[in-house]
């Protein structure tokens, strides 16, 4: 596609359930990024692929996130037993080169209550 | 540890009221420098790469500049639809790759 695709827009889930984020990167970027923005914060950052591999997965808060890139392209990150403080605007971006910056899709905001 | 500070938290202008936003970097090696506008709702629009001290780039009202321990965003004669969040962030040699650190951002409001 022409733009960095993120589903769902919208998550809204209760406290200890599993959920799904996907990222749909721009056709031939072999770089991908997940980040986190909280309310007012900075983009975190939680992971970074190259192709189907992760070789920084340092940002992610704890052994509840995991990420996988199949085909080198689509993401999904799965958060397990979500917790509150895992509410936040969940992005993805794409890059073809480093000094390009990256493509960021517009995010997956998520709730847990 | 790489850090990136930027001020101020939040800027209102007048249309047409010139002005800069700060963006002060403390990191091990620096591979490049960039800008981006975010827009409520959306993410980060990419605006410019800087790459060493002393470069400078524009697009339309913006313009923007390096030293070896800043950056500034300059806006001149802003428009209400330059009203944006302003993100920094740095790409550090001690990355390895492309992980890039961001600031917290500016937020500019331009009225009438």
């Amino acid at each position: 596609g022409a733009g960095v695709s993120q589903s769902p827009s919208n998550k809204v889930t209760e406290k200890g359930k599993d959920v799904e984020l996907r990222c749909d990167p721009i056709s031939g970027h072999t770089a991908l990024y997940w980040y986190r923005q909280s309310l007012g914060q900075g983009l975190e950052f939680l992971i970074y692929f190259q192709g189907n591999s992760a070789p920084d997965k340092s940002g992610l808060p704890s052994d509840r996130f995991s990420a996988e890139r199949t085909g080198g392209s689509v993401s999904t990150l799965t958060i397990q037993r979500t917790q509150q403080e895992d509410s936040a605007v969940y992005l993805c971006a794409s890059s073809l080169n480093w000094d390009n910056g990256y493509t960021f899709g517009s995010g997956t905001r998520l709730t847990v209550v | 540890e790489d850090q990136v500070t930027q001020s101020p938290e939040a800027l209102r202008l007048q249309e047409g009221e010139s002005s800069s936003l700060n963006c002060s970097y403390t990191v091990s090696g620096l591979r490049g420098l960039f800008w981006y506008r975010q827009d409520p709702g959306k993410g980060p629009e990419f605006l410019f790469t800087l790459y060493s001290a002393g470069e400078e780039k524009e697009k339309e009202r913006l313009k923007a500049t390096l030293t070896k321990k800043e950056s500034f965003l300059h806006i001149t004669a802003p428009k209400p639809e330059d009203s944006a969040t302003y993100l920094c962030a740095v790409q550090a040699r001690s990355g390895g790759y492309n992980k890039l650190i961001f600031g917290a951002g500016t937020r500019l409001a331009v009225h009438p």
